[in-house]
């Protein structure tokens, strides 16, 4: 059965460092989306891309934050230097575009120390 | 624009009934209905899609009415697996999801 996969699942990190996040969508899907989950903020889009090109990435902090998508089997989005408030859970989500709906991965923990 | 959902949160018996609500300030093109458990990764339940219509998976069914910009998800008989937090995503002509801040349901036997 098809899923989005992502790792790593969980990751500790200190302050400064930089963190990489991966996503393999769903075959056949040509969109990807990246969202970031906190208890206050709820579901945030960071980014998105459509048959690999960034189509939206306002959500995200462009200082530190970048996406991108190498091939159509992998995602990454990088956070360099990571910062405390960078803690939160990262999902990835891929569909098949149009207005179809989307499908999420497990999600990274990130832990910024 | 953020979806707002309504109410932010619910308890249950085992076998009542709830209705959680999603509403916009902007025109939709369509609605998606999310479950999310603890520590683990949203769920797609459903897709609501412009023409006002009503859809259902099991006990769970749903309505979107568009000229109000609003959505509602219906839970009958509500089961003990139903618990989780439920979210609206709303696309709002970018073909990128808008998601409200989540109804949290809890199901008590």
């Amino acid at each position: 059965d098809a899923r989005v996969t992502q790792t790593p699942r969980h990751k500790v990190t200190e302050m400064g460092q930089e963190v990489t996040m991966r996503c393999q969508p769903i075959l056949g899907h040509n969109t990807v989306f990246w969202y970031r989950q906190t208890m206050m903020q709820g579901l945030e889009l960071l980014a998105y891309f459509r048959n690999r090109a960034p189509l939206d990435d306002s959500g995200m902090p462009k200082d530190r934050f970048s996406a991108e998508m190498p091939d159509a089997t992998l995602a990454t989005l990088k956070i360099q230097p990571s910062e405390p408030r960078d803690s939160a859970v990262y999902f990835c989500a891929s569909g098949p575009g149009g207005r179809e709906t989307q499908y999420f991965g497990p999600g990274t923990r990130l832990l910024v120390l | 624009q953020q979806p707002v959902q309504s109410p932010q949160a619910v308890i249950l018996r085992e076998g009542e009934d709830a209705v959680i609500n999603c509403s916009s300030s902007k025109a939709l093109y369509s609605v998606h209905w999310y479950r999310q458990k603890h520590g683990e990764a949203p769920v797609f339940l459903m897709i609501l899609l412009k023409g006002g219509e009503q859809k259902g998976h099991e006990k769970i069914s749903a309505s979107f009415n568009e000229k109000k910009q609003q959505s509602s998800l219906y839970l009958t008989a509500s089961q003990l697996s139903y618990s989780g937090t439920y979210f609206c995503g709303t696309d709002q002509g970018a073909q990128k999801l808008v998601f409200g801040q989540g109804t949290r349901l809890t199901i008590n036997p």
